[in-house]
């Protein structure tokens, strides 16, 4: 079956810039999503598309694609972006996969 | 303003078949491309897509769970309900209910605040 691929943790300091990758062997042919999820509510949205960021989420959230791993950037992380974030995919038939889920540390 | 919410057993007996319902606000399952989709988080674990359904009634299951689900939809009463048979403590999860809005991309936009699930005896 078709998997995500993301490292458990990442962990950065304060106005740092934070990487967060997925590999995946279907991600050059299908677009990647990114959810973050804090404690409690449920996951948002953050980015669509491989890139594309919705509307309300905060200019310092990118995503970027390259071959099979896609990648969520955090710029200039603050406290408020210490969260677990999941990327998100899905296969040719539109079964929908979620990578591992990458625990976001801001030192 | 588009809301989900879920409801349901907050506790099941092993081998009890599960029923969950969404209730939804703020758009309609018979829109071209509106698609509703159960998903599950067990305690400090992943998420894990269940099943979808589709405007047109097109319904879509995990492959690894599909023989013990069932979707189904009720567009006059903007509910969507999830069958789930011969429940195990595994199956302990959050359960929520997400959109799609997409004829192509299979994503989700809204969500509903999670039901958790316990099975045990």
């Amino acid at each position: 079956s078709y998997e995500l691929t993301q490292p458990p943790s990442v962990s950065v300091s304060p106005g740092q810039t934070a990487r967060i990758t997925c590999s995946g062997h279907a991600l050059p042919k299908q677009y990647a999503y990114w959810y973050q999820q804090k404690p409690g509510p449920a996951p948002v949205l953050v980015i669509y598309k491989d890139s594309e960021r919705p509307s309300g989420i905060p200019e310092r959230f990118s995503g970027s694609s390259s071959g099979t791993t896609v990648t969520l950037t955090i710029s200039g992380v603050q406290a408020e972006d210490e969260a677990d974030y999941y990327c998100q995919s899905a296969d040719s038939s539109g079964q929908v996969v979620f990578g591992g889920g990458t625990k976001l540390t801001v030192l | 303003q588009v809301t989900l919410k879920e409801s349901g057993p907050a506790l099941v007996k092993p081998t009890q078949t599960l029923t969950l319902t969404c209730t939804f606000s703020g758009f309609s399952l018979s829109t071209s491309g509106m698609r509703a989709n159960w998903i599950r988080q067990p305690p400090g674990k992943a998420l894990e897509w269940l099943a979808r359904i589709d405007w047109d009634d097109d319904k879509f299951y995990s492959t690894s769970l599909k023989t013990r689900l069932t979707i189904s939809k009720d567009t006059s009463k903007n509910q969507v309900v999830l069958t789930m048979t011969n429940m195990d403590p595994v199956d302990t999860a959050t359960y929520y209910c997400a959109r799609t809005y997409s004829n192509s991309w299979y994503y989700f936009d809204y969500w509903g605040q999670g039901t958790l699930v316990t099975v045990s005896s």
